[in-house]
């Protein structure tokens, strides 16, 4: 079946330093969303990529679809303490079903 | 405030007994899902449902049960608890197919 895949699964940057995770599908995809995961939290949309190429930035987010809509990656520019959580990308399998990638962890040290 | 409320907050359960997960919306979505968030295996689809009176399997359905008798309903069961589904258990929703989903505070179930 149908697989997302995302790394690295773990990640410990210091307050400043940049970010990257990137998630893999098995399959092409129509598009791709993102969420954000608080710890003791619940998952929360960040956004969706529909393009092939798409690049959009939030603030210091920047997501980017790939050319073949099969990978998606996500940048944090400067990381902060407020960037603590886990980050999952979510593709379409099927109707009304998204697979979850696997998340990455991110911890921020001050 | 509009969103998704699930209940209980957290149980521990005693292996082969019967547990029914509550999940009710006000936001009038369309679909809703179950998922399981165990470390290092992200969130799983369990079952979903894209309107009321019809569900479907997701990714590791065996062992549970869904029903959908109203838009704002989506009740997942264990009908006999395993060990294997202590896990935390978050209910979704979205208006349409490729809309964002929005998930509920969750529930840590425990199965001993």
């Amino acid at each position: 079946g149908q697989q997302v895949m995302q790394i690295p699964q773990y990640q410990h940057v210091q307050e400043g330093e940049d970010f990257t995770t990137y998630c893999n599908s098995s399959t092409t995809l129509s598009n791709i969303q993102w969420y954000k995961q608080r710890p003791g939290g619940h998952p929360v949309f960040l956004i969706q990529l529909v393009k092939s190429g798409e690049v959009k930035k939030q603030k210091r987010l920047t997501f980017q679809f790939g050319e073949a809509k099969k990978n998606s990656s996500l940048h944090i520019t400067a990381t902060q303490t407020t960037d603590v959580g886990t980050y999952f990308c979510a593709g379409p399998s099927g109707t009304y079903k998204y697979i979850f990638g696997t998340g990455t962890r991110l911890k921020v040290l001050a | 405030i509009a969103g998704i409320t699930q209940a209980p907050t957290s149980q521990i359960l005693a292996a082969g007994r019967r547990m029914t997960l509550r999940c009710t919306q006000d936001m009038r979505h369309n679909a809703m899902y179950w998922y399981r968030q165990d470390l290092g295996l992200g969130l799983r689809l369990i079952h979903y449902s894209n309107t009321a009176g019809t569900t479907g399997k997701g990714e590791v359905p065996d062992g549970y049960s869904v029903s959908r008798a109203n838009t704002d309903d989506f009740p997942l069961t264990l009908a006999s608890a395993v060990p294997s589904q202590t896990s935390v258990y978050f209910c979704a929703s979205s208006q349409l197919y490729n809309s964002p989903l929005h998930f509920g505070n969750g529930t840590r179930l425990t199965v001993t």
